[in-house]
C-alpha cells in the first residue's frame, strides 16, 4: 500500500516557539492532504484540507494565521503551529489522497507537547 | 456533520462476535473505516462507496445502506488482535473530500 511518512514523531517546545510538521507521501503523487487533530482519548478533528498550490481550506474554528498549512508539491504538506501554547498540545495527523475513489493514507502522527 | 457510533464500547472474549454501527444525518458518498490503536495513528481497514455495497476481509465485514445512511461494522470469530478503536470517517458529497469522524467505538477482547 502507499506509505505516508510524518517528521518528526514526536516534539517537545517551549510555550511561545514555533513548530513545523512534514507530512510527505513517498510512493504517490498526493492531490489533496488532509491534518487532523487528535485529543487523548477523542476523534480524530479535521483542521483543514490543502491541495497543491493553493491555498488551504480551515474548518471553522481553526485559526488560519496560527496553523500554517503549506502544499508546496504533491508529495509534501508542511503544519506550522505558530506561538505554541500548551493547549496546542495534541497528536497531529495528516493523511494523504490521489483523489477520486482512493482510500485516504495516514501518517503515524506527530506527537506535540507544548511545555 | 459527525456521524454516530454506537455502541461507544464493546468487550468481548476470544471468539465472540460485535457489530459496530455508525449513522449519518446527512446523505453519504463512501463510509471509511479505520482502527487504531492506542498512540498509533489509524488503520484503514475499508471503504464502502454508496449503492448498498458490502464488502469483508478475512473476519471483518462491513455494509452500507445508502438510503439510511448507515453503516455496520462486523466482527466474526475476534482474535485478541482486534482490540482498539474502531472510527468510521464519511465522505459527503463527493469523492476525494476531507473525513468526517465518529466519536469512536472501543474494542477488547480478552482470551
Amino acid at each position: 500500500g502507499a506509505v505516508v511518512s510524518q517528521h518528526p514523531s514526536w516534539v517537545i517546545c517551549k510555550s511561545g516557539t514555533s513548530v513545523k510538521i512534514e507530512c510527505r507521501s513517498l510512493d504517490f503523487q498526493a492531490t489533496t492532504m488532509f491534518w487532523y487533530r487528535q485529543f487523548p482519548k477523542q476523534s480524530l478533528m479535521l483542521m483543514a484540507t490543502s491541495n497543491e498550490g493553493s491555498k488551504a481550506t480551515y474548518e471553522q474554528g481553526v485559526e488560519k494565521d496560527k496553523f500554517l498549512i503549506n502544499h508546496a508539491s504533491l508529495t509534501l504538506s508542511t503544519l506550522t503551529v505558530t506561538s505554541a501554547h500548551p493547549e496546542d498540545s495534541s497528536f497531529y495527523i495528516c493523511s494523504a489522497g490521489a483523489g477520486g475513489l482512493y482510500e485516504q493514507y495516514f501518517g503515524p502522527g506527530t506527537r506535540l507537547t507544548v511545555t | 456533520q459527525q456521524p454516530v457510533q454506537s455502541p461507544q464500547a464493546v468487550i468481548l472474549r476470544e471468539g465472540e462476535d460485535a457489530v459496530i454501527n455508525c449513522s449519518s444525518s446527512k446523505a453519504l458518498y463512501s463510509v471509511h473505516w479505520y482502527r487504531q490503536k492506542h498512540g498509533e495513528a489509524p488503520v484503514f481497514l475499508m471503504i464502502l462507496l454508496k449503492g448498498g455495497e458490502q464488502k469483508g476481509h478475512e473476519k471483518i465485514s462491513a455494509s452500507f445502506n445508502e438510503k439510511k445512511q448507515q453503516s455496520s461494522l462486523y466482527l466474526t470469530a475476534s482474535q485478541l488482535s482486534y482490540s482498539g478503536t474502531y472510527f468510521c470517517g464519511t465522505e459527503g458529497n463527493q469523492a476525494g473530500t476531507a473525513l468526517i469522524f465518529g466519536k469512536g467505538t472501543t474494542l477488547s477482547v480478552s482470551s
